[in-house]
This record gives structure tokens, sequence and C-alpha cells, in this order.
């Protein structure tokens, strides 16, 4: 079974621009959550999706927003990008519970120059 | 709220040595606890988990133990490799609810010498 798909893997992007990445779960997993990791903050939550719905949501500004579509596959956007963006955004999916385990992405690096 | 504390880094160690990595934990009720392996370039691999009290998970040598008494859930491996070199997590999820959010430790960097 295919592993959690994130694309792109490398991103550049310059202040002011956005960006939108993609997540693709393991087959039959409905639930897709995405982080932020960066040396300073180290893992913060993002948000959760489960059947097309945002069902949880971290403390981010509301530049950042995501999506689910039908066949669980996710998005997430971050609009008018700041240096402060830079980061390595990871997605995960889940069975859901009661199984409890979330399985991650390789992640898709963003810098903004 | 919820939060996850780990020792800081880096854990420098020789080949053959035992590793101890100390994690405790802040939440209600019981959460499930995790132990998460980020290796170099990679994103995060589950390595064990526990669901509730005196639960023992373990995989590939790696231990950790729930403890509900002392709130803790230290990782560890009586002898370590220089593949084990890699960024350890300790996280949890809350008890009972809808949501699968991990809170994270901040990683344990591992560093093993031959």
């Amino acid at each position: 079974k295919a592993g959690v798909t994130q694309t792109p893997r490398y991103l550049i992007k310059t202040r002011g621009q956005q960006v939108t990445l993609s997540c693709s779960p393991i087959s039959g997993h409905r639930s897709v959550s995405w982080y932020q990791q960066t040396p300073g903050q180290g893992l913060q939550f993002l948000f959760e999706y489960f059947s097309e719905t945002q069902r949880n949501k971290g403390n981010f500004p509301g530049r950042f927003s995501g999506r689910q579509f039908s066949n669980s596959r996710s998005e997430m956007n971050v609009s008018t990008l700041e240096l402060g963006d830079s980061a390595l955004y990871l997605c995960a999916s889940s069975l859901g519970q009661p199984e409890n385990i979330q399985y991650f992405g390789a992640g898709t690096r963003l810098s903004v120059l | 709220g919820n939060s996850v504390t780990q020792m800081e880094g880096p854990v420098t160690l020789s080949e053959e040595a035992f590793l101890t990595i100390n994690c405790t934990y802040t939440a209600t009720g019981y959460p499930s606890l995790f132990w998460y392996v980020q290796y170099p370039g990679e994103g995060l691999q589950l390595l064990l988990k526990a669901t509730k009290a005196d639960d023992k998970g373990s995989n590939k040598g790696f231990e950790a133990t729930y403890r509900k008494e002392t709130t803790s859930f230290h990782l560890e491996k009586g002898s370590v490799q220089v593949s084990d070199s890699a960024v350890y997590f300790c996280a949890l999820t809350a008890y009972g609810g809808a949501t699968n959010k991990l809170i994270f430790g901040t990683g344990t960097l591992l560093a093993v010498q031959p």
C-alpha cells in the first residue's frame, strides 16, 4: 500500500506570493492533518480534516487555509507569504479513532525569499 | 492544556551503549502516547505507541512504558547502532474526542558514534 505522498518536495517563493501544497493520504484513510516544522518552534499543528470537514485548527493566522476533497486528498494554501513561513510542512493521514495512529509524508520544504 | 516535555539534546553515544531519552507529559484523562523518529531529510516515522497505563510499546529494540503515576513515557534501547542516529519526538493525542491532533515535544537529536 502506498504511503502518504506530498507534492512538491521543494518550493522556493518570494514574500507576498501564495503557495498551494498537496497531500495524498494512504488509501482508505479519511483523516488528514497538517503540521509545520521549524527549528525555532518545532512541530506545530495547523489543521485536521475528516471527510471534507475541518474538525480542528491550530493557532495560525488566517493566511493559512486548507481543504479536503471527496477522495480524501488535501491541500493547504498560504497566502501573502512571509519570511517566517519558511518551514517543512508535513502531512499525516489516519484511519481515525480508535486506531489513532498518524502516518506522515516526507514533507514539502518551503523557502520564502 | 496538554503538553509534552522531553530532554534536550544532542545525546551523543558510542555504538552498543544504553539509551534513555526522557519524556514527561501533562494531559487530562488518559492520552495516547507515541514516539516518532525523523531521519535526515525525511518525514516522521512511528516508532512505538501506548494507549493506556502500564502499556509497553516496543519496536526495533526500542521500548517505552506508559507510566500514569509519573506521567512519563521514557524511550530506552539496550544497545544503540550508528543507524539509530536521528531526531526522536515524544508526542500525545488527547483522551477521547474525535481529533487525532498530535502534540509534540521539542525533539531529541541522537548521534551514535562507531
